[in-house]
Order: structure tokens, then sequence, then C-alpha cells
């Protein structure tokens, strides 16, 4: 059963910094590209960056580019979103999640975390 | 970026009858070498994460109910729910993923409740 489990959520002040984990099980974690995907309080689905399988290539939403980095550790079945210069517009609940496709980058998502929620307040 | 705009914002069905949510594409997510739609729909149910529906625009994933069907083409897209359950109730999203580079994006959602 593909399980995902993020962690490291929590209250940061704006400026501040904050580093997501992702921790997968299930399958074969190397074969596939993951991604983060947030959601703000009441709103939509937004997504925020993805990292294909191998790790070589990274995409970003514009508005986090420059701020966040998306990386994995194939060996430790994990992936990490390091989130810094925090901003109140960064608030909400950041679900991992995994492209369906090995090997592929555009892909929809088949499997989602419960998700961690990222609040930036002062 | 490709802008998803899907309509209506919400909807409120008797129990039984259809339900019909729509899919607009900024520009067309049709790819031609493989003939595909790079289009998906999500399901997501209060305090859950989304579920996919359909892939490709219509390919109905593992243990979806028939009752969900997905179809169009290009820049339209309709999801339908042919006699709605009380366990449909849900916010309902469309996905492009055809943007290369990488970039997908969500419609803004579609909220299905029981009248």
């Amino acid at each position: 059963e593909v399980q995902l489990l993020e962690s490291g959520g929590g209250l940061v002040q704006p400026g501040g910094s904050l580093r997501l984990s992702c921790a997968a099980s299930g399958y074969t974690f190397s074969s596939y590209a993951m991604s983060w995907v947030r959601q703000a309080p009441g709103k939509g689905l937004e997504w925020v960056s993805t990292i294909r399988n191998s790790g070589d290539n990274t995409y970003y939403t514009d508005s986090v580019k420059g701020r966040f980095t998306i990386s994995r550790d194939n060996s430790q079945s994990t992936m990490y979103l390091q989130m810094n210069s925090l901003r109140a517009e960064d608030t909400a609940v950041y679900y991992c999640a995994k492209g369906s496709w090995e090997q592929l980058v555009r892909t929809p998502i088949d499997y989602w975390g419960q998700g961690t929620l990222v609040t930036v307040s002062s | 970026d490709i802008v998803m705009t899907q309509s209506p914002d919400s909807l409120a069905v008797s129990l039984g009858e259809r339900a019909t949510i729509n899919c607009k594409s900024s520009q067309s997510v049709f790819y031609s070498s493989n003939n595909k739609n790079y289009l998906a729909w999500y399901q997501q149910k209060p305090g859950q994460p989304p579920k996919l529906l359909f892939s490709w625009a219509s390919t109905r994933e593992s243990g979806v109910p028939d009752r969900f069907s997905g179809s169009g083409s290009g820049t339209d897209f309709t999801l339908t729910i042919s006699s709605l359950q009380a366990e449909d109730v849900a916010v309902y999203y469309c996905q492009q993923y055809y943007s290369n580079p990488h970039a997908p994006t969500f419609g803004g959602g579609t909220k299905v409740e029981i009248k």
C-alpha cells in the first residue's frame, strides 16, 4: 500500500524558514516523480514544485522560485521542501504527491499524503 | 501558464439526478503525437486529500464508480455524475499536466452539494 507521510509543518514568522519532509513507502520511490501541492485555508489546489525521479530536474511555480528548494533522497525514500523567506501568502496545507507513471514528469497525481499545515504569521 | 476555468463554482443536485461540471483551458492540452488530452479530474471530500478520478480526460481510475464519466478534447472538458449519490458530495478539480516545461495548473474547483 502506498503511503506518503508529511512532517515539518508549523507556525513560522514572516521571513522565516521551514523544511518539510515526505516519507514514502509501498512502492519503488526512485521510479516516480514527486510533487508538492498546497491548499490555502478554504481555497483551491495550487501546484508548488515537482522533482524528477532521478532528482536531476526540478520545477517550481513562479511565486516560490528562488525561495523554495525541492530535493529527494532515493536511498531514504524521502522528499523535502526547503522553504525560505516565507510570506503570509504561503500559509497553506502542503501535500506530498506521487506521479502516476514511472520515469515521467508530466503525469497526474495518483497518491496524496494527508498534508501538513504551514502557517506564516507574526 | 495555462489557465483552467471551471464552471459552475457550485451546484446543488437532487439525489439520483445528473451533475455536470465544465472545465476550460486557456490553450489546448491535446498532444497530437500521442493523441492524448493531458487533463485530469480529482475529487476532494472535506478534510481529505484529493483523489484522482480520471487521467487523459476520460480514463477512469480503478475503483471509481461508472456513474462518473469524463469527456472532452482540446480546450473543453466535462465531468459528469450520471446519478448523484450522497457520497459524491465533494469539491471537484480539473488539472492540466500538458505544460512543457512542467507547470501543471488546477481549475478553481466546483463544489457539489445535495439539493
